[in-house]
Order: C-alpha cells, then sequence, then structure tokens
C-alpha cells in the first residue's frame, strides 16, 4: 500500500505571496490531518478533514485554510505568507479517528524569505 | 499553553543501556497517549500507544508506562540500539475524534 505523499517537497516564497500545499492519503483513509512542525514548539495541530468537512481545528489565524476533496485528498493553503511561516508542514492520514494509528507524509519545507 | 510537555530536549544514552523519555500533561480529560519516532527528513512514524485504562504497554524493546495521577508518560527502550537515534515525540487526545496535541520533542542520541 502507498504511503502518504505530499506535494511539492521544498518551496520557497516570498512574504505576502500565497501558497498551497496537497497531501494524498493512504488508499482507504479518510481522515486527514495537517501539522506545522517549527523548531522547539514540536507539532501545532492546524486542521483535520473527514468526509470532506473540518472536522477540527488548532489555533491558527484564518490565513490558514484547507479542504479535503471526494477521494479524500486534501490541500492546504496559506495565503499574506509572513516570515514565521517558515516550517516543516506535516500531514498525517488514519481510517477514521485519531485514536487510529496516524500515518504522517514525509512533509513539505517551506521557507518564507 | 503547553498542554503535552518533553521537558528534555535531547537524551545520550550508551547502546545496549536503557533508555527513559519523559512526558508530562496538564489535561485531565487526555486518555489516549501515543510515542512517534521522527528521522531527519522523513515524517513521524508511530511507535506505541496507551489507553488511559492501562499503566503499561509493552511492544518489543518499548514499554510506555501511565502514571494518571501524576499526569506522567515515559517510554522504556531496552536494550538502546544505534538506530533508534531519532526524535521522539509523546502526543495525546481527549479521545474519540479529538485532536492529538504533541510535545516539543526528545532527541535521542545512541552512543556506539
Amino acid at each position: 500500500k502507498a504511503g502518504v505523499t505530499q506535494t511539492p517537497r521544498y518551496l520557497i516564497k516570498t512574504r505576502g505571496q500565497q501558497v498551497t500545499l496537497s497531501c494524498s492519503p493512504i488508499s482507504g483513509h479518510r481522515s486527514v490531518s495537517w501539522y506545522q512542525q517549527t523548531p522547539g514548539q514540536g507539532l501545532q495541530f492546524l486542521f483535520e478533514y473527514f468526509s470532506e468537512t473540518q472536522r477540527n481545528k488548532g489555533n491558527f489565524p484564518g490565513r490558514f485554510s484547507g479542504r479535503q476533496f471526494s477521494n479524500s485528498r486534501s490541500e492546504m493553503n496559506v495565503s499574506t505568507l509572513e516570515l514565521g511561516d517558515s516550517a516543516l508542514y506535516l500531514c498525517a492520514s488514519s481510517q477514521d479517528s485519531f485514536n487510529n494509528e496516524q500515518f504522517f507524509g514525509p512533509g513539505t519545507r517551506l521557507t518564507v524569505l | 499553553d503547553q498542554q503535552v510537555k518533553q521537558n528534555s530536549p535531547s537524551l545520550s544514552v550508551q547502546e545496549g543501556r536503557i533508555s527513559i523519555l519523559n512526558c508530562d500533561y496538564t489535561n485531565s480529560m487526555f486518555d489516549y497517549f501515543l510515542w512517534y519516532k521522527k528521522y531527519p527528513a522523513e515524517g513521524p512514524t508511530f511507535l506505541i500507544s496507551i489507553s488511559s485504562i492501562k499503566d503499561k504497554n509493552e511492544d518489543g524493546r518499548f514499554t510506555v508506562f501511565l502514571n494518571k495521577s501524576a499526569k506522567h508518560l515515559s517510554l522504556h527502550i531496552v536494550p538502546s540500539q544505534p538506530g533508534d537515534s531519532a526524535v521522539y515525540f509523546c502526543a495525546a487526545s481527549a479521545g474519540g475524534n479529538e485532536k492529538l496535541t504533541f510535545g516539543t520533542g526528545t532527541r535521542l542520541t545512541i552512543i556506539p
């Protein structure tokens, strides 16, 4: 079974731009979660989508948004990029709830200049 | 407000000895706990979990202990091997469809 894939793997943007990251979950998984990892902050939960609906949301500003398609693939969008948005963005999928094991993708490294 | 804390950013252990990684939490609603391991340039991978109805769970060289009264959990790795060198994250949830809250991670280095 193919694992969680994320594209692109690396991205460089400038302040004020917007960016879209993509995540393809493991086949059959309906829950997709997004996390931001920065040094010293661990993994900060952004949001979770299940069956095309946002089911959980973390404490990030509205510049961070996402969506999920009918095939469970998910996208995350960050508008009006700030220097502090530079981070590793991780996507994880699970069968249905968080109590199922989450499988992580390799992440997208975003650098904002 | 960091609800899950890993107070040791790094830990070095001799190969063959026991590695003990610690995690504290503040939210008494948490009832499911997990440990993830992360190598550089890879996403975290699930290691072991424990629910609040148990105080110990073993899987091979890995054992997780949960002390609910102290709101503390620990991961024991015995014996430690060089391939165990990685960053370890503990995570907790209030169950069901509640989100996972992660700690800041502990970098474990196994010295050959």
